[in-house]
This record gives structure tokens, sequence and C-alpha cells, in this order.
């Protein structure tokens, strides 16, 4: 079964230091998304992307964030300069196209866990 | 906008008790989905069920049921016998409908089966 997947399963890094979190979506999927997960807390939508642009973000995706689909099958998330409280879990989700009346299910990747020290 | 509440933090049953957990949401949306998701505690986010404002139907999948009341905003979920396997952190989420498709979290309720 088709599964979304993401690089690195943890990534540590020190504050100030760019780090780049990697997403391979469902491969006809066409809507993707990041969420984030600060330890103990609920799940919390930062961005989705469609058709080469942002399609809405959230309050949280301020402007050291950023997102690309460099290609025809990777989705990534760039945080310029990390902060301590940018640690956290990353997913990525991914959605198969759909009509006006429905809802495609999202996708979820197992997450990447984001260590700054 | 939308907001999604579980009351409850932690609950702990002995195994094969019923468990409840309980989610209400708020929205403007007229059509609108909720969902269910487990996390155990290796991390990743499973997808358990989903439903449609319009059908308020409720079913029972295996051990899984739920309870949706658009009267009270409510969409409660119930793990019957409950397993140790069981033991998870569980989200209810709101999403609206077509072109709207961000998920809105709750807080989540974390759920220990004692054996």
């Amino acid at each position: 079964e088709p599964e979304v997947t993401q690089t690195p399963s943890h990534q540590v890094t020190q504050m100030g230091q760019e780090v780049i979190l990697r997403c391979v979506p469902i491969s006809n999927h066409l809507y993707f998304y990041w969420y984030r997960q600060i330890l103990g807390q609920k799940v919390e939508f930062l961005v989705s992307f469609y058709n080469n642009e942002i399609s809405e973000k959230s309050e949280i995706f301020d402007d050291q964030f950023s997102v690309e689909r460099p290609d025809g099958s990777n989705f990534t998330l760039k945080i310029r300069s990390t902060k301590l409280e940018d640690s956290a879990m990353y997913f990525c989700a991914s959605t198969a196209p759909g009509g006006r009346s429905s809802y495609n299910e999202q996708f979820f990747g197992p997450g990447t866990r984001l260590t700054v020290l | 906008a939308q907001k999604v509440t579980q009351a409850q933090t932690e609950i702990s049953v002995v195994e094969k008790e019923d468990v409840t957990l309980d989610c209400v949401y708020e929205t403007r949306d007229t059509t609108y989905y909720l969902f269910w998701y487990k996390q155990p505690p290796s991390g990743e986010l499973v997808f358990l069920i989903r439903r449609n404002s319009f059908d308020e139907q409720n079913e029972i999948s295996g051990r899984y049921s739920w309870n949706f009341q658009k009267s009270t905003s409510s969409f409660n979920f119930t793990i019957t016998a409950s397993q140790v396997v069981d033991s998870a952190v569980y989200f209810c989420a709101l999403s609206g409908g077509y072109g709207n498709n961000r998920l809105a979290f709750g807080k989540g309720n974390q759920v220990v089966v004692i054996p």
C-alpha cells in the first residue's frame, strides 16, 4: 500500500542553523501539508500546498518557514534559523484530488523529530 | 474558526473494559468532517474513522464505535473490550469541506489500558 515517507526520522541541530525536512507524498496526490506537534501537545497545522503554491498557512508559519516541491516527488519544509521552540515532531501529509463535494483523507507520514539544542 | 475540545486528559481502564472518549467541536462550516486518530508510543498518526456532517448514522467497526450528534456538536468514540495495544493518545480532529481541508486537532486523550 502506498505511504507517505519522511526523512530523516530524527534531526538534531544547533540553534540558529537551517534545517530541511523532507517528505515524499503518495505519488498521485496533489495536496500537501505540514503539521507539527510539540512534545505532549496537540498536532497543529502549519501549511498546505497545492499547484506549486501555498494555499493556506497558520500563524505559526512565519517568515522563518518555507516549503517547496523541488521536483515531482519531494515536498520539503525549511526552517531558516532554528529556535529552541521549534523542537517538535513534524508531520507531512498528502491528499488525493477529489470532487467539490468530497473530502479525501489526509495520509500522514511517520514524522521527523526535530531537536534544537 | 474551527475548534476541537477533548476535555479528558488521561483515562485509565482495566483490560476488557470499555472506554469512551468525548469530543466537542465548533465550526461555522455547514459541511465538515470529523476524524479520530490514534497515536501509539511510536509516534505515528494512525487514521481510525471519519464522519461527514451530513451523515449522523452511528456505526460500529470491530471494537470501535462512534456517536455523532450534531445537536450537541459532539463526536464521541468508544473502544469496546479494551486491550493493552489500545494504549495510546487519541485525537479528535475536524476539517471543513472542499477547499478548506486543514485539520484542527483536539489536545488528545491519553488512554492507558492496564493488564
